[in-house]
């Protein structure tokens, strides 16, 4: 059972606009959620948290979006540069330890 | 800082064989997760360590086993492998037990034939 869906497996995005990457969950006793870039043959590096607490979080280029109602959080990036071109990925834990739940990745194209 | 280091980066095995993976943590992590990331399944939890203890621990079969160490290091073991093993290997650690932000490593990646 996926308790973390990214619907949306590829995005392409001109340069210098604005990417929009989406997450929904199920699980309401999430309670903290990251977001990962990762390049092929590479570990996942971190972007950006936020916890239930907030609903916006920004570093950056970065912004991340909390809606708890809908169960649904987005990561904007503004202004996209080519080298943003990879795949990311939004995770969600529990208060339960540093177990974390994926969703399959999005793949974003800049296109210069 | 040095980042989180996985060894080996790359591996072969036989099917029935086993395998041992290894990770150091960022310095002063006390928390190591393991993941798996295949194609279809995407990044699956294995299991979390934290002060040498096994605290939660993802649906995998008991062939995954793991265990920290003293100084926070980390191994994975795989017994008996099976072609469905062939994945990339994410270790991934945390400054403190929960409601952390985890780093990952470069990972392993495991081929068995």
């Amino acid at each position: 059972d996926q308790q973390v869906k990214q619907n949306s497996p590829s995005l392409s995005v001109q340069e210098g606009r604005i990417s929009i990457l989406n997450c929904d969950y199920t699980n309401s006793m999430f309670d903290y959620f990251l977001w990962y870039k990762k390049y092929p043959a590479e570990g996942p590096t971190f972007l950006i948290s936020i916890s239930s607490i907030k609903d916006k979080n920004e570093d950056g280029r970065f912004t991340v979006f909390l809606n708890k109602s809908a169960k649904h959080l987005s990561l904007h990036i503004v202004p996209s540069q080519p080298g943003d071109s990879a795949v990311y990925f939004c995770a969600a834990s529990a208060d339960t330890g540093n177990q974390f739940y994926f969703g399959t990745g999005t793949s974003l194209t800049v296109i210069p | 800082k040095a980042g989180v280091t996985q060894t080996p980066r790359y591996l072969i095995k036989t099917r029935g064989q086993q395998v041992t993976l290894s990770c150091s943590p960022i310095s002063g992590h006390r928390s190591v997760s393991w993941y798996q990331q295949t194609p279809g399944q995407g990044l699956q939890f294995l299991f979390e360590y934290f002060s040498e203890t096994q605290r939660n621990k993802g649906n995998f079969p008991g062939r995954f086993s793991g265990r920290q160490f003293s100084n926070s290091r980390s191994e994975m073991n795989v017994s008996t492998l099976e072609l469905g093993d062939s994945a990339l290997y994410l270790c991934a650690s945390s400054l403190f037990g929960s409601g952390n932000t985890i780093y990952f490593g470069e990972g392993s990646w495991l081929t068995v034939v």
